[in-house]
Parts: structure tokens; sequence; C-alpha cells
């Protein structure tokens, strides 16, 4: 089945950066855009940015650009997104989820979240 | 960018109640239109697709309608499970933008 399994925990200080993954197991890699949100502390879903598993290609959201990088290393299927100069207010929990064509590009399978906390 | 407002932003309902959401789109989006249940501490979970299409393994209870700017999710016989927090998104182009969510909680 499909699965998408993302890094654990971070604890970051401001200014550093961090590097999230998302592995993703029971379906061919390269067939599936993968996408990223930020869900912030009692807030609400917000879609980041998406990468073109066949190409490489990401495309980012305004205010997602710049810090945040997507990228992929397809020989173990996983990809990654990497914050750097962190904010408190990158403080989130951050998901992958794949999108599906045959669903209405909706997001069938999702990672299980990353938190990522920004503090001194 | 495409806002997606949803309405309300919470809901007080009791067991067999039934429940409306509504998602409205800033520009036609056709029915490029998902629907998403999150309880605390999960991801989000896909409940409908392309507006109207429900998700293998989700129940009847739920169903979607509308299309262009339009939407509603419905909860025909609401259940204790169902007590959750609901996002709309379309999925029609970039960014893939989320309505702001509906809270159900318990009356």
């Amino acid at each position: 089945q499909v699965q998408l399994v993302q890094s654990g925990s971070e604890l970051k200080k401001p200014g550093a950066s961090v590097k999230i993954s998302c592995k993703a197991s029971g379906y061919t890699f390269t067939n599936y855009g993968i996408h990223w949100m930020r869900q912030a502390p009692g807030q609400g879903l917000e879609w980041m940015a998406w990468i073109n598993t066949n190409t490489g290609n990401p495309t980012y959201a305004q205010g997602f650009t710049g810090r945040f990088v997507l990228s992929l290393d397809t020989s173990v299927s996983t990809a990654y997104l990497e914050i750097s100069s962190l904010k408190a207010e990158d403080t989130a929990v951050y998901y992958c989820a794949r999108e599906q064509y045959d669903s209405g590009w909706s997001f069938e399978s999702w990672g299980q979240g990353t938190l990522v906390t920004v503090s001194s | 960018d495409i806002q997606m407002t949803q309405s309300p932003s919470s809901v007080s309902a009791s067991v067999g109640d039934r429940v409306t959401i509504t998602c409205r789109a800033s520009q036609g989006i056709s029915s490029w239109l998902a629907w998403y249940q999150q309880k605390p501490g999960k991801a989000p979970k896909l409940l409908i697709y392309s507006a109207s299409n429900l998700q293998r393994g989700v129940p009847s209870r739920f169903s979607g309608s509308g299309s262009g700017t339009d939407f509603t999710l419905t909860i025909s016989s609401l259940q204790p499970e169902d007590f959750a927090t609901y996002y709309c998104q379309q999925t029609n182009r970039f960014p893939r933008t989320f309505g702001g969510g509906t809270k159900v909680e318990i009356k």
C-alpha cells in the first residue's frame, strides 16, 4: 500500500536550517508529484509547494520562496523540504502528500507530519 | 491566487444531526475541489474529490456538491467519530489553496 513516512521532530535555534524527509513506498515514486503543507499551532493548512518527481522541477507558493527548497533523491524514493534561516514563526507541523491524478489531483496519501520547533 | 472561504468556521452539533459546510472559491474552479477531515494530532484524510466523488472507504453519510465557485460538504447524520475539522481545497491551479477550516464540535 502507498505510504509516506516523514522524518522525526526537530528542535532548532533561530537562524539554523532543517531538512525534512518524506520517504515513499508502495508505488512508483516518479509517477506522482509530492506536495508540502504547513500547519502552525492551532491554525489551518497552508499549501507551500509541489515538486514534479519526474523532472525535479519545484513550484512554490508566494511566501515560500527563497528560504524553502524542495529536492529529491529518486534512488531512495524520498522528497525533501529544507528550510534555512529559521524563524520562530516557522514553528509548525509540516506534511508531505502525494497527488492523485485520477482523483481530481487531490491528496489521497499523506505523511504523518514533522513538527519543527524553532526556539532559542 | 484563488482564495477559498469556508463557512461557518465552527459549528456545534449533536449526534444524528445533519451538518452542512460551505466553501466558496474566489474564481471558478469547475469541479476541482476536495474535502478533507482532520482530527487533532493527525494528518488530514481525503473525504471527497472532484467536488462530489466519495473517496473509497469513506462512509456514505458524507456527500459533496457544487461546481464553479460554490460547494457544499454535507454529513447526513453526524456520528461521534465525525467531530473534527474539515477543510476544502481547490485543485484547479497552483497554489493549491485550502479553506480556513470548519471545526465540528459536540453540542
